[in-house]
């Protein structure tokens, strides 16, 4: 498809469960963007990479959270043992990469609820 | 205190009415200023980019930005509807991507009323 894409749109899990949430950057953008953004409080920037590398992981909140890229594409972002405040849509975006200027495009988003 | 505020709303208004957005920002090394548009269940789309003090039209909506006073607006005019939906500002220092490629405001949640 010509944009992003997240899957799964919806995640329904039990408190201690881990979850893997899956990102597809539109082909060519090098730059890729996690964000989290919870009822009232905006987004939240979680991870960037750029290519297969992170070099910014400064808004995973905790050890629980990780996230990897292959193949300079499809992005990975896991939670282990969750908590009910993971609660949150998570937000993928890609840019073309290089001088940013801030032109990101959004995937729909993965709604994480845990019980 | 946050480096962007936004007034999260809601903001009604009927059908036709003269809208305006804002942020106001405390980091001055932003530069460049964005609106995204999200419709509910949907992903942020970007509207509007600015990085000069001044008005930048297009359509129906114009971005604001003040740089002095540390502020930017959107205008939208002859609302519509279809314009419901969370606005959100955004800005960079342009320091190249990570956690200095943007910072969000809360968003503002506009209903147009038909």
């Amino acid at each position: 498809g010509a944009g992003v894409s997240q899957s799964p749109s919806n995640k329904v899990t039990e408190k201690g469960k881990d979850v893997e949430l899956r990102c597809d950057p539109i082909s060519g953008h090098t730059a890729l963007y996690w964000y989290r953004q919870s009822l009232g409080q905006g987004l939240e920037f979680l991870i960037y990479f750029q290519g297969n590398s992170a070099p910014d992981k400064s808004g995973l909140p905790s050890d629980r959270f990780s996230a990897e890229r292959t193949g300079g594409s499809v992005s990975t972002l896991t939670i282990q043992r969750t908590q009910q405040e993971d609660s949150a849509v998570y937000l993928c975006a890609s840019s073309l990469g290089g001088w940013y200027t801030g032109e990101l495009f959004f995937g729909e988003g993965s709604r994480l609820t845990v019980l | 205190q946050k480096e962007v505020e936004q007034d999260p709303g809601p903001l009604s208004v009927p059908e036709g009415a003269i809208v305006s957005l804002n942020c106001t920002y405390s980091n001055s090394a932003f530069q460049y200023f964005m609106w995204y548009r999200q419709y509910s269940r949907k992903g942020p789309e970007l509207l509007m980019y600015t990085y000069s003090s001044g008005n930048k039209e297009d359509g129906r909506f114009t971005a604001q930005l003040n740089k002095a006073s540390q502020y930017v607006s959107l205008l939208i005019r002859d609302s519509q509807p279809s314009d419901s939906a969370t606005y959100l500002c955004a800005m960079s220092a342009g320091s190249g991507g990570g956690a200095d490629g943007l910072t969000f405001g809360k968003g503002t949640h506009l209903i147009i009323q038909p």
